[in-house]
């Protein structure tokens, strides 16, 4: 079974609008990490926006927000008012904190469209 | 603070050829690892370490070494390259294992074997 389910292969977005990508995951640690990762054209990986499954708040980074549903195992990146830079290939990632070799496991990844 | 450094950028081998990405880092962190990109795919982890003189496999380790001599150095060897081994190679670091510390990635070595 996949430990991190991103559904949507794509998605187009008009520009200013916000933006919600989906991400599920597995996993029966306690004590686990989630991490957003943006993949521009050019091709580096750019962290993005972290959340603890400890913590109490979602987290928020400037534009990016995580709607964090610890009962459902969702990990939701919320990007507001878009812009044409965000067009990009969206990574959602987990990493466990017990009986694990310490990899982060990674989605397969939504491509995210701005339009403008 | 050059953070995760990749040589080469871009690399084509031919199949059976031998060669070694190189990837350094200057923040002092312990883990250190190998992933590597297929279209339509996440990352999938080859190789990692916890630490100088420590290292293991991950997912998809075969054809590939790696060695940690140094805190700084984590090179990747392909041992002999086969065209199922085209790819966009990641080194990544963290300060820690554990799972709050994420990762600081290289620029990525695109791969071709033909």
């Amino acid at each position: 079974a996949q430990k991190i389910t991103q559904t949507q292969p794509g998605m187009f977005v008009q520009e200013k609008e916000a933006v919600t990508l989906d991400c599920t995951y597995d996993t029966s640690d306690q004590s686990y990490g989630l991490f957003w990762y943006k993949q521009p054209s050019s091709g580096e990986m750019i962290f993005l926006i972290y959340q603890g499954s400890y913590d109490e708040q979602n987290a928020t980074e400037g534009r990016y927000s995580l709607n964090f549903q610890k009962a459902r195992k969702s990990a939701n990146l919320v990007i507001s008012a878009s812009q044409l830079g965000d067009s990009a290939m969206y990574f959602c990632a987990m990493r466990e904190g017990e009986d694990s070799n310490y990899q982060l496991i990674w989605g397969a990844g939504t491509k995210l469209i701005i339009k403008p | 603070n050059a953070g995760v450094t990749q040589t080469p950028k871009f690399q084509v081998l031919k199949t059976g050829q031998s060669m070694t990405l190189q990837c350094a880092q200057d923040m002092n962190h312990e883990y250190m690892s190998w992933y590597r990109q297929d279209p339509g795919m996440g990352l999938r982890l080859i190789h990692y370490s916890v630490g100088a003189g420590i290292t293991d496999q991950g997912e998809v380790p075969n054809g590939y070494n790696v060695s940690r001599s140094t805190t700084e150095d984590f090179p990747l060897r392909l041992l002999s390259a086969a065209p199922s081994q085209t790819s966009v190679y990641f080194c990544a670091s963290s300060y820690s294992p554990g799972p709050r510390y994420g990762y600081t990635f290289g620029s990525g070595t695109r791969l071709t074997v033909v």
